[in-house]
């Protein structure tokens, strides 16, 4: 079946890189989706990339992404403290007419000074 | 736009009482879903609606009823609450134009526990 595997928890430094792994089941997914929850709040989409790209950047983002192995990684260059939030990762699965998105865990991004 | 909004923030329920958290959007999206986000376990789909009229369950739906009368509004009933309902439910609209991209509008969730 599906499934969306992540690590809860990381801490950086203030300054430096953070990296976020997570691996999916779904080969079929056509996007793959980082979302962002800052505390109290819902999820914002952050990132996406496409099934048929190994690599995606984003102004300190980098999504990048082995298919053959199905894992997804998000890179955040020079950590701040606003990064500090939750990161999920999500893959795409189609059924019955709806593009469900199946989510991870999240991981829980700290950033220390 | 207000985009996905959702009522109430927060909620304290006695085992075997009934509500209805409320959601809303006013972005004209055809699907909307809710989701209930529980400690190291992600977000898990309760109910989905592809348009007015149409619902379906997704991965926990009981003790869960929905309806969609109206493209705006997805309101999530809980008919007899249960302490393994205590969660943080988030409510979601997408719109369908591209069936393969799907980025997905979050509410700011309702905190519901249950007593």
């Amino acid at each position: 079946g599906e499934d969306v595997e992540q690590s809860l928890f990381l801490s950086v430094r203030e300054g430096d890189s953070s990296v976020i792994n997570c691996t999916y089941t779904d080969s079929s997914s056509t996007y793959l989706y980082w979302y962002k929850q800052e505390p109290g709040a819902g999820l914002q989409l952050l990132t996406y990339i496409f099934s048929n790209m190994d690599m995606k950047q984003d102004q300190r983002l980098t999504v990048l992404l082995n298919k053959k192995d199905k894992h997804l990684s998000l890179r955040i260059a020079d950590t701040q403290t606003g990064d500090s939030a939750i990161y999920f990762c999500a893959e795409t699965s189609i059924s019955g007419g709806y593009n469900k998105l199946i989510f991870g865990a999240g991981t829980r991004l700290a950033v220390h000074p | 736009n207000a985009g996905v909004t959702q009522t109430p923030k927060f909620q304290v329920l006695k085992t075997g009482q009934s509500m209805t958290l409320q959601c809303a959007q006013d972005m004209n999206h055809e699907y909307m879903s809710w989701y209930r986000q529980d400690p190291g376990m992600g977000l898990r789909l309760i109910h989905y609606s592809v348009g007015a009229g149409i619902t379906d369950q997704g991965e926990v739906p009981n003790g869960y009823n929905v309806s969609r009368s109206t493209t705006e509004d997805f309101p999530l009933r809980l008919l007899s609450a249960a302490p393994s309902q205590t969660s943080v439910y988030f409510c979601a609209s997408s719109s369908n134009r591209d069936r393969v991209y799907n980025e997905q509008f979050f509410g700011p969730g309702t905190r519901l526990t249950v007593l």
